[in-house]
């Protein structure tokens, strides 16, 4: 149980277009969902925490409108990277939780920008 | 506001050693405290976390970790490493919850024969 998937799982697209991640928990309801940013041989960087119906909280630093995240369901919240450029290139994970205490991680996804 | 340092950004250790991953934490309240897997390419899996009940946590595959209010410790341990424990090793913390988890900068294990 608790099985969080991401889509897709590497994507490549080119610098000015913007390119959506989709993270769905699939056999729990997520009240809360978080995304990630992961460098190369780095630690993860939490960019937002999203409710369900609810605008996404953003960390600071985080361009909210470069980085639009939607949390339209207790299954899904997408990730839509606007007006790529290669230093968007990079390892996206998003977690899910149901507000109880355990976060539960998809696998990944990564974005190459050329 | 909370923190974590990881002492060790690499560690290497020969199979059935002893395996030791260092996590000091810094917080304004207890905290939650939590170490994850990361595997090549791969999100992350829990190993084990830390809720304010006992003191020494048992994980999976092996590992257990202590937490030490009085070091902000909360080092990884494994007592016979193998092959298969090659992986990148983060410890986070939170306030409270999950409502926010603050990573360290990860540890890297190899495990060579």
């Amino acid at each position: 149980g608790a099985v969080v998937s991401q889509h897709p799982s590497w994507v490549i697209c080119k610098s000015g277009t913007s390119v959506k991640i989709e993270c769905r928990s699939l056999d729990f309801q997520a009240t809360t969902m978080f995304w990630y940013r992961q460098f190369p041989k780095q630690s993860l960087m939490l960019m937002a925490t999203s409710n369900e119906g609810s605008k996404a909280t953003y960390e600071q630093g985080v361009e909210k409108d470069k980085f639009l995240i939607n949390h339209a369901s207790l299954t899904l919240s997408t990730l839509t990277v606007t007006s790529a450029h290669p230093e968007d290139s990079s390892f996206y994970i998003c977690s899910a939780s149901t507000g109880g205490n355990e976060q539960y991680f998809g696998p990944g996804t990564r974005l190459t920008v050329t | 506001a909370q923190s974590v340092t990881q002492l060790g950004s690499h560690v290497s250790v020969s199979e059935g050693a002893l395996v030791l991953l260092r996590c000091n934490y810094s917080s304004s309240v207890p905290p939650y405290l939590f170490w994850y897997v990361q595997y090549p390419n791969q999100g992350l899996q829990l190993l084990l976390k830390y809720t304010s009940a006992a003191t020494l946590v048992k994980g999976i595959n092996g590992f257990e970790a202590e937490f030490k209010k009085s070091e902000t410790s909360f080092h990884l341990t494994k007592p016979s490493a193998h092959m298969s424990d090659a992986a990148e090793y983060f410890c986070a913390v939170s306030n409270g919850g999950y409502n926010k988890l603050i990573f360290g900068a990860g540890t890297r294990l190899a495990v060579h024969p």
